[in-house]
């Protein structure tokens, strides 16, 4: 079955710095990318998503970029800010099964 | 868009007791119900797939005799926790595929279980 793997575990950054998290997947067949931010004691929450079939996706200060070849695909934040703090997963599914797989998850924390 | 109703939210129970954990699809239709439970400070480990009107599909590892899923109809989907014990306290979370207007999965709120 689908294994997907995130680092960092933890990622600390100042205010307005970029923050970068990657994820690799194991399952060739897996189409759909999506990261979640999830605050203590509630649901994740959907942030950004991409398909197989793109690149690369852009939402405000929130990218994803997505390497089908090499099974990886990364969230960059730009412009941090403390309320960007939480736990961040990746997750990946694919149409055969519809299993939604998650990362290990990024505790990001970001400094005033 | 697309809400799962979550409830309880809370709950705690004694060893041996029965919990039961229902989500609802409040405006669409889930067909599809996937249960995940997380441990603290861990990532959301998915248990179990439920489709409607058959039976549950079990991750490797998931005791399908003590965590029952039933998805009767298309909105909603019950797990119960049978003979819970404390290593069972968790947070469980369900998650509905929505496909009527976008591919996507749409969270319940969560139940925080505590076994004592």
């Amino acid at each position: 079955g689908e294994n997907v793997e995130q680092h960092p575990s933890t990622l600390s950054v100042q205010e307005g710095d970029s923050a970068v998290i990657k994820c690799t997947y194991s399952d060739s067949a897996s189409n759909y990318f999506p990261w979640y931010k999830q605050e203590l004691g509630k649901r994740p929450q959907l942030i950004i998503d991409i398909r197989s079939n793109v690149g690369e996706k852009k939402d405000q200060r929130i990218a994803v970029t997505l390497n089908k070849t090499a099974k990886h695909f990364s969230l960059h934040i730009t412009e941090t800010q403390p309320e960007d703090s939480a736990v961040y997963f990746c997750a990946a599914s694919n149409e055969n099964t519809d299993k939604l797989i998650f990362g290990t998850g990024t505790r990001l924390q970001v400094f005033p | 868009g697309a809400v799962v109703s979550q409830h309880p939210s809370r709950v705690i129970c004694k060893s041996g007791t029965s919990v039961k954990i229902e989500c609802r699809s409040l405006d669409f239709q889930a067909t599809t119900m996937f249960w995940y439970r997380q441990f603290p400070k861990q990532s959301l480990m998915l248990m179990a797939t439920s489709n409607e009107g058959s039976k549950a599909t079990y991750e490797q590892g998931v005791e399908k005799d003590k965590f029952l899923i039933n998805h009767a109809s298309l909105t909603l989907s019950t797990l119960t926790v049978t003979s819970a014990h404390p290593e069972d306290s968790s947070f469980y979370i369900c998650s509905a595929l929505t496909t009527a207007t976008l591919y996507g999965y749409t969270f319940g709120s969560g139940t925080r279980l505590t076994v004592v």
